[in-house]
C-alpha cells in the first residue's frame, strides 16, 4: 500500500520569507512523487514532479521540491513566499513498481496562507 | 499543453434526477482518467479509473451502479450520477493521464464540478 503524509494543515508565512510545506510518503517500490496546488472552487493545477535523477526538481512559479529517499520526504519549498501563493497545496505518490500503476495516492492537503 | 475540460463548472439538481459530467483532454489523447470526488476541505479520494474503450475500475465502496462511467474516445470520459440524492451533492475533479511518450507519468486536472443535489 502507498500512503502520503502532510503534517501540517496550515502554514503561515510573512511575504518575502521561504516557505515549506512538508510531505512524508510510503510506498513498497519506487515513487514517483507529485506536488499540485489547488485555488477555491477549482481543479489542481501540477507544480512539479520527481522521477528520477536530480534530487531537487523545480516547478512552477519558483516552487521547487527536494526528494530525500533516506527520509522518504519530498518538502515542498520556495524562496520567497508571494501573497498569491496562498492556496492548498497537495503531495501525491504513485508507486512505480505497483501493478495498479496509475493510482494516486494523495496527502491530506496543506492550507498555505501569505501574509503581507 | 495537457488541459483538462469539465463540464459543467456547477450543477444544482432536485433530488432522483441524474446528471452527466463531461471530462475532455483539449490537446492530448488519454487512453487513462480518473474521477475523484472532493469533500469540503478534504482531500481528494479516488472513485474510479476510466480506461477507453473498455470498463471503468472503481475503488472500494464505489458503487458503479449509481456513478455510471464512459470513456468512449480519447478525450472524452463521462460520469453520470443515477438517481442523486443530497449526499451526493460534492466537488468531482477529473483527470487524465498524458499517453504521449516522457508524459505519462502525470496526471492533469480538470477544474472541477460542483454538484449540489436539493
Amino acid at each position: 500500500a502507498q500512503s502520503v503524509a502532510q503534517p501540517e494543515d496550515q502554514v503561515n508565512v510573512a511575504e518575502g520569507n521561504p516557505l515549506t510545506v512538508k510531505c512524508t510518503y510510503s510506498v513498497s517500490g519506487n515513487p514517483y512523487l507529485f506536488w499540485y496546488v489547488q485555488y477555491p472552487n477549482r481543479g489542481l493545477q501540477f507544480l512539479l514532479k520527481y522521477i528520477t535523477g536530480d534530487n531537487l526538481v523545480k516547478g512552477s512559479y519558483g516552487f521547487e521540491a527536494e526528494f530525500n529517499k533516506s527520509q522518504t520526504s519530498f518538502h515542498l519549498k520556495k524562496p520567497s513566499a508571494l501573497v498569491s501563493d496562498s492556496a492548498l497545496y497537495f503531495c501525491a505518490v504513485r508507486d512505480m513498481n505497483n501493478n495498479a500503476g496509475n493510482m494516486l495516492t494523495f496527502g491530506g492537503g496543506t492550507r498555505l496562507m501569505v501574509k503581507p | 499543453g495537457a488541459v483538462v475540460s469539465q463540464h459543467p463548472s456547477r450543477v444544482i439538481c432536485k433530488s432522483g434526477t441524474s446528471v452527466k459530467i463531461e471530462c475532455r483532454s483539449l490537446d492530448f489523447q488519454a487512453t487513462t482518467m480518473f474521477w475523484y470526488r472532493q469533500f469540503p476541505k478534504q482531500s481528494l479520494m479516488l472513485m474510479a479509473t476510466s480506461n477507453e474503450g473498455s470498463k471503468a475500475t472503481y475503488e472500494q465502496g464505489v458503487e458503479k451502479d449509481k456513478f455510471l462511467i464512459n470513456h468512449a474516445s480519447l478525450t472524452l470520459s463521462t460520469l453520470t450520477v443515477t438517481s442523486a440524492h443530497p449526499e451526493d451533492s460534492s466537488f468531482y475533479i477529473c483527470s487524465a493521464r498524458d499517453s504521449r511518450g516522457g508524459r505519462s507519468d502525470t496526471q492533469y486536472f480538470g477544474p472541477g464540478t460542483r454538484l449540489t443535489v436539493l
